[in-house]
């Protein structure tokens, strides 16, 4: 099926250490929506968006739907190594039931 | 906080076994969803269902049936296991005032030797 481009595909940083990363996709969704994934584990929502230029934050971490509504950006502060997992991204294109997923970026912080 | 609980962790089976994974959410919603997690493969759609009794073949209903019987619970039936259903099996639900987020359990990991 369809996955979403999302970049980088893994990064290694320091603690402390500010993080981006981001999806993009070649149709346009109405709701955007980022994920945490730990080994073993179920993903964790972390934040939904549902407009263009939308920014939101949940503690360290903040996400934008991007103006053209077709990408959107994760952003993580102050990096700590609990950060550890795999970010993906889904959009929901309406009129649909379907989840479109991002490839997810792999995130190593080194104490 | 909604919460989306799958019964088992971890299930060993052998090829040709039937296997049941259960899924049972307690927030009310309308919407479920069966997905398998596959390195390089990512989140694939099973089986989706939109109401009690109702479903819909996802992008990969092959060897797969489900059941939903009440509106709290869904269920995946692997009718006869084979080793390439060994995956990573999600169970997520959606609904409510908030329908567009999409809940995930915890997941089973399932080996099928």
């Amino acid at each position: 099926g369809q996955q979403l481009n999302q970049s980088p595909q893994s990064m290694f940083i320091q603690e402390g250490e500010d993080v981006s990363m981001n999806c993009t996709s070649s149709s346009i969704f109405n709701t955007w929506l980022w994920y945490k994934q730990e080994p073993g584990e179920g993903p964790v929502l972390l934040i939904a968006l549902y407009k263009a230029g939308e920014l939101t934050s949940n503690g360290r971490l903040t996400a934008q739907f991007g103006i053209t509504r077709k990408d959107s950006f994760l952003n993580i502060s102050a990096s700590i190594p609990s950060d550890v997992g795999i970010y993906f991204c889904a959009g929901f294109p309406s009129g649909t039931y379907k989840y479109i997923f991002g490839t997810g970026t792999r995130l190593k912080v080194l104490a | 906080d909604v919460k989306v609980t799958q019964s088992s962790r971890y299930l060993v089976k052998r090829t040709g076994e039937k296997v049941f994974l259960e899924c049972v959410q307690d927030m009310d919603h309308e919407n479920m969803f069966w997905y398998r997690q596959d390195p390089g493969l990512g989140l694939r759609l099973i089986y989706f269902s939109y109401d009690v009794k109702m479903k819909e073949k996802g992008d990969i209903p092959e060897g797969y049936s489900v059941s939903r019987e009440k509106k709290e619970r869904f269920s995946l039936i692997l009718e006869s296991a084979s080793t390439n259903q060994t995956s990573m099996y999600l169970c997520a639900s959606r609904g409510g005032q908030d329908n567009e987020k999409l809940f995930f359990g915890s997941g089973t990991q399932l080996s099928v030797l």
